[in-house]
């Protein structure tokens, strides 16, 4: 079955910069699609494709990929931008990340 | 711009039939492209994509969950349903319902979740 693998946790002071990575076979053919997950609330498509935003989503967050790992980028985080962020996937089946914590400290 | 709200009890007994109602709004549901999803999250822990369901209705179901899942839509209605047999406390979790779309080209392909309902908590206990 197809996975993807996330750090459990990641800590970043503020107005620094993090990369929060995911790992699986199936992204050398798909692209991830990342997600900012809130307490409490649902989750929001932050990057998807090879480095699109939606609109409204803030500049300091990009994507990449290479290889097996696609990793997304948050340059100057802010207090607002801790949460917990999930990659997606897809080959035979959707699969999620098991998702990061992200610590703006 | 389309939104989606989830709808349905909150509290099932064992053994039973969970059922939940995702309705769209802003956008029909007839839209050529979009993959009509349900995807939950148990407490505490990551999310899980549970199958999806074409306008047309075909169907594609998370292996692991497909011989207890059904997924149907009604177009007139502009919703899709999300029906899971023979409930334990183990299916206890946050219910997303969310619009995918994507695509390939000749080298790779990308798709995504957006967007979602605010979810719904469905609590499985006698």
């Amino acid at each position: 079955s197809s996975e993807l693998t996330q750090d459990p946790a990641v800590s970043v002071a503020l107005g620094q910069t993090v990369r929060i990575t995911c790992q699986g076979d199936s992204l050398r053919s798909y692209y991830a699609s990342w997600y900012q997950q809130k307490p409490g609330q649902a989750p929001v498509l932050v990057i998807y494709g090879k480095n699109n935003r939606p609109s409204g989503i803030p500049d300091r967050f990009s994507g990449s990929s290479s290889g097996n790992t696609a990793s997304l980028t948050i340059t100057g985080a802010q207090a607002e931008d801790e949460a917990d962020y999930y990659c997606n996937s897809r080959d035979s089946s959707v699969v999620f990340g098991g998702g990061t914590k992200l610590t703006v400290l | 711009q389309v939104q989606l709200q989830e709808s349905g009890p909150g509290l099932v007994k064992p053994s039973q039939t969970l059922s939940l109602t995702c309705t769209v709004s802003g956008g029909s549901i007839s839209s050529g492209g979009y993959y009509w999803s349900w995807i939950r999250q148990h407490p505490g822990k990551g999310l899980e994509w549970i199958g999806y369901i074409y306008y047309s209705g075909s169907t594609y179901y998370n292996p692991s969950l497909k011989s207890r899942v059904t997924i149907s839509v009604d177009t007139s209605k502009n919703q899709f349903s999300l029906k899971l047999s023979s409930v334990t406390a183990a299916d206890t979790a946050v219910y997303y319902c969310a619009r995918e779309w994507g695509y390939c080209s000749s080298t790779s392909c990308l798709g995504w979740f957006d967007p979602w309902g605010q979810g719904t908590l469905v609590t499985v206990s006698s």
